[in-house]
C-alpha cells in the first residue's frame, strides 16, 4: 500500500523567504509524484510532477521539487515567497502500473506574511 | 475546452434525502475519478472508471453510494439517505487513459452540507 506524510500541516514564511514544504512517501516500488495547489472553494492545479528522467522537476509559479529515492522524499520548494502563493499544498503518489488512483497527503497550508 | 466541470457548486441537503452530482470530464479523456475531501484533509479516492466501466471503488464507497459513467461520458454520483457525515468537498478528475498517461485534471467540486 501506499502513503503520503506531510511534515507541517501549517507554514508560515514571509513574503521573499524561501518556501519549503515537505513530502515523504511510502510505496513498494518507485510511484509518480505529484504537487498540488489548492485555492480556498476550488479544486486541485497541478504543480509539478516526476514521472522519469531527472530528478529535479520545475513547475508553475516558480516552484521545484526534488525525487530523492533513498530517502523517499519529494521536497517542493521556491526561492522566493510572494502573497498570490498562499494556499493549500498537497503531496500525491500514484502507481506507475495497475491502479491509477492517487494518494494524497494531508495537506500543507502555506501562510505568507507581508 | 474548458475543463472538468462539475455540478452543483454547492449543495445543502437535510439527512436522510437523496443526493445526485454530475461531473462532465475533459472531452478526450477515457479515465475518471471521484474523489471525497473533508476539512483539513486530503482528497481520498473514491472510485474511477474507464470509459464506462467501474474498474475500481474504494472501501469508502458504502452501499449508499453508487456512480454511474453511462456512454463512457458524464458521471453521476449518487449518495442515498445522506448522514452528516457525508458533508465533504466530493472532487471529480479526469485524465486521457492511455499508455503514459501520468496527469489528472480535477474540476472545482461540488460542497455537500448535510443538516
Amino acid at each position: 500500500a501506499q502513503s503520503v506524510t506531510q511534515l507541517g500541516s501549517h507554514v508560515s514564511v514571509s513574503e521573499g523567504a524561501l518556501v519549503l514544504l515537505r513530502c515523504n512517501y511510502s510505496s513498494s516500488v518507485p510511484p509518480y509524484l505529484f504537487w498540488y495547489v489548492q485555492y480556498p472553494n476550488q479544486g486541485l492545479q497541478l504543480l509539478l510532477k516526476y514521472t522519469t528522467g531527472a530528478t529535479l522537476v520545475k513547475g508553475i509559479n516558480g516552484f521545484e521539487a526534488e525525487f530523492k529515492k533513498s530517502e523517499t522524499s519529494f521536497h517542493l520548494t521556491k526561492p522566493s515567497a510572494h502573497m498570490s502563493d498562499a494556499a493549500e499544498y498537497f503531496c500525491a503518489v500514484r502507481a506507475i502500473q495497475g491502479a491509477q488512483k492517487l494518494v494524497f497527503g494531508q495537506g500543507t497550508r502555506l501562510t505568507i506574511n507581508p | 475546452d474548458t475543463g472538468v466541470s462539475q455540478n452543483p457548486r454547492h449543495k445543502i441537503t437535510k439527512r436522510g434525502q437523496n443526493v445526485t452530482f454530475r461531473c462532465d470530464p475533459i472531452s478526450e479523456h477515457n479515465r475518471l475519478y471521484w474523489y471525497r475531501q473533508t476539512l483539513g484533509q486530503g482528497p481520498e479516492f473514491l472510485t474511477y472508471f474507464q470509459n464506462e466501466a467501474q474498474l475500481e471503488k474504494s472501501r469508502l464507497l458504502s452501499d449508499r453510494f453508487s456512480a454511474e459513467r453511462p456512454k463512457g461520458s458524464f458521471s453521476t454520483l449518487e449518495i442515498q439517505r445522506t448522514e452528516q457525515g457525508d458533508s465533504a468537498m466530493y472532487l471529480c478528475a479526469s485524465s486521457l487513459g492511455v499508455a503514459g498517461d501520468t496527469e489528472a485534471f480535477f474540476g472545482q467540486g461540488t460542497r455537500l452540507t448535510v443538516v
